[in-house]
């Protein structure tokens, strides 16, 4: 079975820590990763897609890094804010044996992170 | 944002009453998903389309069925609701290529009683 992990499940940090959020996965045959972010009671927001040939990706103050070999992507806040305190969600979109993977997405269970002044 | 809404926001229901959930696009994207999020399981993928009248299972479809009659429009129905089935349930679409995220809607909180 495909599945996903994210640790740590739950992390506070000051404002202005540089902090890393692990994903792994159980199968290199991806497509493409996925980081989303949560607010509480709210959809999910798109943060960064890692393709299967990249190794890494930069937004802002976020950078996703993708090692395919071993099954792991970090993503990396640097300078973080009170603005940052929300769940983020790692997604695996798996290719499948027929090449046809039709967007689907396999999710982590997330990482709730809190940035306190 | 993406233009996706999804209906009811919020329904209270008991237990064996049919229910259907509603999630509407704006964009034209190809491909339409329904996912379901619960403590310690994280999103789970019921059913998705990708296309007009094209849909297939995914990891938890059980009690679940769907239809798309439009491109616009992709239909969740629990045919005899269960409080297993008490969860937040979020639509998302797709272009469906390898550089293309999803765009989730604001999802429906459902209880069932």
């Amino acid at each position: 079975k495909q599945e996903v992990t994210q640790i740590p499940a739950a992390l506070s940090v000051p404002e202005g820590e540089n902090l890393v959020l692990n994903c792994s996965f159980t199968d290199s045959a991806i497509y493409n990763l996925q980081w989303f972010r949560q607010d509480p009671g709210k959809g999910l927001t798109s943060l960064l897609l890692i393709q299967s040939s990249q190794r890494e990706q930069t937004s802002g103050r976020l950078n996703a890094s993708l090692d395919k070999s071993s099954g792991r992507s970090t993503l990396y806040i640097a300078a973080s804010q009170p603005g940052d305190s929300a769940t983020y969600l790692c997604a695996v979109g798996f290719s499948n044996a027929g090449g046809t993977s039709y967007g689907k997405l396999t999710f982590g269970q997330g990482t709730i992170l809190t940035v306190h002044p | 944002d993406a233009g996706i809404t999804q209906s009811p926001r919020h329904k209270v229901t008991e237990t064996g009453t049919p229910v259907t959930l509603r999630c509407h696009q704006t964009e034209n994207h190809r491909y339409m998903y329904w996912y379901r999020q619960d403590p310690g399981h994280g999103l789970r993928l019921i059913h998705y389309s990708y296309g007009v009248k094209d849909t297939d299972k995914g990891e938890v479809s059980d009690g679940y069925s769907v239809s798309r009659s439009k491109t616009e429009d992709f239909l969740l129905t629990l045919e005899s609701a269960t409080s297993s089935q008490t969860s937040v349930y979020f639509c998302a679409i797709s272009r469906g290529l390898l550089t293309d995220t999803q765009y989730f809607g604001p999802g429906t909180r459902l209880t069932v009683l």
